[in-house]
Order: structure tokens, then sequence, then C-alpha cells
């Protein structure tokens, strides 16, 4: 099975810090993605990467950032946390045959 | 625009009683539609995926179907269940420049009560 990890189901920082949320995938997917996931909203890409080293802007890029450094890692940044961030992210990844896999989610709150 | 646009929000239904979930898209080109069930707190979990062709898929008591001419789909619930409350959402994939795209709605919340 494939499995999509994220690093923590539940995280709270305040305004203003940096905040890692980390993604690993064993399936070695080239395809990884960010998405939020806001009531009323639905899902949104924030960033996607292809392959190592790659990354490309989503919809809502705005406030974060990405690194892939290796295959089965891809790790959001968010600079300078705000409340406006307080949000479910997720994170997936999609092999050739194109099916998502989607990871259990981190619920990001900043206070 | 490319959109998917599911129906309804929210449903409430008894156990062991029948439902169907719809979702319109007017996404081009078409590649292909899943259905995906996101149990909350959790992230979402393929169902099913259906290509241009095929206008039924099972997967147990989940049925959907593709109407690519009006381009509709629908997920029909069987003799509900307590573990089918959560979110489903339907998703459309399509091709633009930068490569494969998908195009999620914003999900239908389904609670079965006893």
């Amino acid at each position: 099975d494939v499995k999509v990890t994220q690093s923590s189901r539940y995280l709270v920082k305040r305004t203003g810090e940096k905040v890692f949320l980390e993604c690993v995938q064993d399936m070695d997917h080239e395809n990884m993605f960010w998405y939020r996931q806001d009531p009323g909203l639905g899902l949104r890409l924030i960033y996607f990467s292809y392959d190592v080293k790659m990354k490309e802007k989503g919809d809502i890029p705005e406030g974060y950032s990405v690194s892939r450094e290796k295959k089965e890692r891809f790790s959001l940044i968010l600079e300078s946390a705000s409340t406006n961030q307080t949000s479910m992210y997720l994170c997936a990844s999609r092999g050739l045959a194109g099916e998502m896999f989607f990871g259990p989610g981190t619920r990001l709150t900043v206070l | 625009k490319n959109q998917v646009e599911q129906s309804p929000q929210s449903l409430i239904i008894l156990e062991g009683k029948n439902c169907t979930l719809q979702c319109n898209y007017t996404v081009s080109p078409f590649s292909n539609l899943r259905w995906y069930k996101q149990d909350t707190g959790r992230g979402p979990v393929s169902l099913t995926i259906m290509t241009f062709s095929e206008n039924t898929k099972s997967n147990g008591r989940y049925t959907a179907t593709l109407d690519a001419d009006t381009k509709q789909s629908s997920l029909h619930i069987t003799a509900s269940q307590l573990s089918d409350s959560a979110s489903y959402i339907c998703v459309v994939t399509t091709q633009n420049q930068a490569g494969t795209a998908l195009i999620f709605g914003k999900g239908t919340t389904l609670s079965v009560s006893s």
C-alpha cells in the first residue's frame, strides 16, 4: 500500500513563527502536492513538485514556500505564520497511473 | 472556467437507507473522474475512478455513474452504515499547459444516524 505520512496531526503555533510541515511518501512517486482544506472552500492547491528540487506554485502560494530535497520528502514552510493560515493541510503524492494518495492531514492552528 | 459542483452540500439519512450524491462538472478536456471519501480529521481516500468510456463502477456498497454527455456523475450508497458518515469529494482530472490538473468539488457531508 502507498503510504503518505505527515509529521504532525495537530499543531498549534503563534503568529510570526516559522512553521515546517513535513510529508513523506514511500512509493517513489515523482509528483507531490500540498493542499489546504477549509470549510466551504474545499481543497486548494498551494504548491506542487514534479521532481526533486522542482517546485511549482499552485492556486494559493502566497505566504508559503516548499522544499523538495529528496524524492520522498516534500516540506511546506510558513515563513511567518498568520491567523488566516489556520487550516487543515493535506499532502498528497501521485504515481504514474494518476491516482492521488493523501496523507492523514495536519490541523494547524495559528494563535 | 473548469468547475466541479457537488450537491447537496450536506445530507442526513437513517442507517440502512440509500442515498445519492451528485457531481456536475464543466471541465475540459476530461481525463477521468474520481470519488473520494474523507473521514473527519483524515485525508481523502479514493473510492472509484471513471474514465470517459465508463458508465458505472462499483466498490462494495458504493456505485458511481458517469454521463460524459451531460457531464454529470453520481455516487450511490446502498444500505448506509454509520461508518459511511464522511465527506465525499468529486475530483475531475484534466490536462493544461502545466500538465495534469485536478479540479476538486467542495464535497458533500453525509451523516448517517441510527
